[in-house]
């Protein structure tokens, strides 16, 4: 079976462009969550989204939007890129919306320049 | 505002030892304790979880203490191999928002032959 795919795997942006990431979940998975990770740093928790709704949102600021589809793939775009928004973003998907156990993709390392 | 504090930062440990990598919670409604490992270019795996009514759990080689009175919560590699070469991150959640894990900042180990 498939893990959750991620594409795409590495990205080089100038500041201030646009970025759509992409996140396929796990066959069956219905729960699809977002986390940045900075070099040397934990993951942060950006958005999860369950049945298309967001269910969660962490500190970041208003140029991250996300978005799921009714295959319940999803989308993570940033607008107006920061140096700052360099970072691997991963995707998680998970069974339900309750679901403790989280399945991380590989990441989709973005480099700002 | 860090709700999960790891230490220590890095570990060095000789194949066949213990490999131990601490954690402390400040929130009490943390009630799902997951174990990550990652390594270089690929997401974070979970490698084992426990809840806060149980003291100690172990799979194979590897397993987390727990002291609820203390908010502090420990993970324990026996016999370290050099393929437990790796960034382990302890995490947090709540069962109402379950996919919204909160990371430690990272232990890297690494396991000398």
């Amino acid at each position: 079976d498939a893990g959750v795919t991620q594409s795409p795997t590495h990205l080089i942006k100038t500041r201030g462009q646009q970025v759509t990431l992409r996140c396929s979940p796990i066959s069956g998975h219905k729960s699809v969550s977002w986390y940045q990770q900075v070099l040397g740093q934990g993951p942060q928790f950006i958005f999860q989204y369950y049945e298309k709704e967001e269910r969660g949102r962490g500190n970041f600021p208003d140029r991250f939007s996300a978005r799921q589809f009714p295959n319940y793939s999803s989308e993570l775009n940033v607008n107006a890129l920061l140096l700052g928004d360099s970072a691997l973003y991963l995707c998680a998907s998970s069974l339900q919306f309750l679901n403790t156990e989280a399945f991380f993709g590989q990441g989709t390392r973005l480099t700002v320049v | 505002q860090q709700q999960v504090k790891q230490s220590p930062q890095s570990l060095i440990v000789q194949k066949g030892g213990i490999s131990i990598i601490n954690c402390a919670y400040e929130n009490t409604a943390f009630d799902y304790f997951p174990w990550y490992q990652q390594f270089p270019g690929k997401g974070p795996a979970l490698l084992i979880a426990i809840r806060p009514d149980v003291s100690e759990k172990k799979e194979g080689r590897f397993t987390i203490s727990f002291n609820k009175s203390a908010k502090q919560f420990s993970l324990h590699i026996m016999d370290s191999q050099p393929g437990d070469s790796a960034t382990y991150f302890c995490a947090a959640s709540t069962y109402s928002s379950a996919s919204k894990i909160i990371f430690g900042s990272g232990t890297r180990l690494s396991i000398r032959p």
